[in-house]
């Protein structure tokens, strides 16, 4: 079974302050991870995703993620947050195996930017 | 750029009614999935569909459920006789290729069932 946890249901930053969202996963086999966003109203658009290779991978909107096998985690990150960023964040995963294609997601985390 | 479409956006129903969520996946593609959010808890995944048949369902997705792809563009959800616990946000999301790339996801059909 996959599982995920998002850590901080709700997180405030100041504008020009990192963006740390924190997710950790479950998974007996090799997982995929995604990020998606969802801004109000809207529906969830993929900020990035890990399938193989290269660790840390970047995404849309200056976002980044690394994952790490040995502390199952995989952690959204930007250097300066954008008032433009205020938004739900949620962490999913999908068995990288190919036996299914669904999305197991997090509880989500609400991120709001200060001036 | 391609989208996926839901309508509509807001749907209210009463208790024991039967609604219809209509999705207009992205053209080309062949895997399309609902999933829903129930206020303040997490987007869980109720169904996928491929090749005119379920693919796999979770256990949300029991007999009041019922999917279709009635034409060749719209994939629809069927809940026979609402609860009140029906009550979501439900996701339309197709993907391309093999199944296995990116889900894109519809803006949503808030479902208040009173």
């Amino acid at each position: 079974a996959q599982s995920v946890t998002q850590l901080g249901s709700h997180v405030s930053v100041s504008e020009g302050a990192l963006v740390l969202l924190r997710c950790n996963y479950s998974s007996s086999v090799p997982p995929y991870l995604f990020w998606y966003v969802q801004y109000p109203n809207q529906g969830l658009q993929l900020l990035l995703k890990y399938t193989t290779g290269a660790t840390l991978v970047k995404g849309i909107n200056g976002f980044e993620a690394e994952f790490k096998k040995s502390e199952t985690s995989f952690h959204l990150t930007k250097p300066s947050a954008h008032m433009s960023d205020a938004a739900e964040y949620f962490c999913a995963v999908r068995n990288g195996g190919g036996a299914t294609n669904k999305l197991i997601f997090g509880t989500g985390t609400l991120l709001a930017v200060q001036p | 750029e391609p989208e996926v479409t839901q309508t509509p956006s807001h749907q209210v129903t009463q208790m024991g009614q039967e609604v219809i969520l209509r999705c207009v996946p992205i053209s080309n593609h062949l895997y399309f999935y609902w999933y829903r959010q129930i206020l303040g808890q997490k987007v869980e995944f109720l169904v996928s569909f491929y090749n005119n048949e379920i693919s796999e369902k979770s256990e949300i997705f029991d007999d009041q459920f019922s999917v279709e792809r009635p034409d060749g563009s719209n994939f629809t959800l069927k809940i026979r006789s609402t609860k009140l616990e029906d009550s979501a946000m439900y996701f339309c999301a197709s993907s391309g290729g093999t199944g296995r790339g990116e889900q894109y996801f519809g803006p949503g059909t808030r479902l208040t069932v009173t």
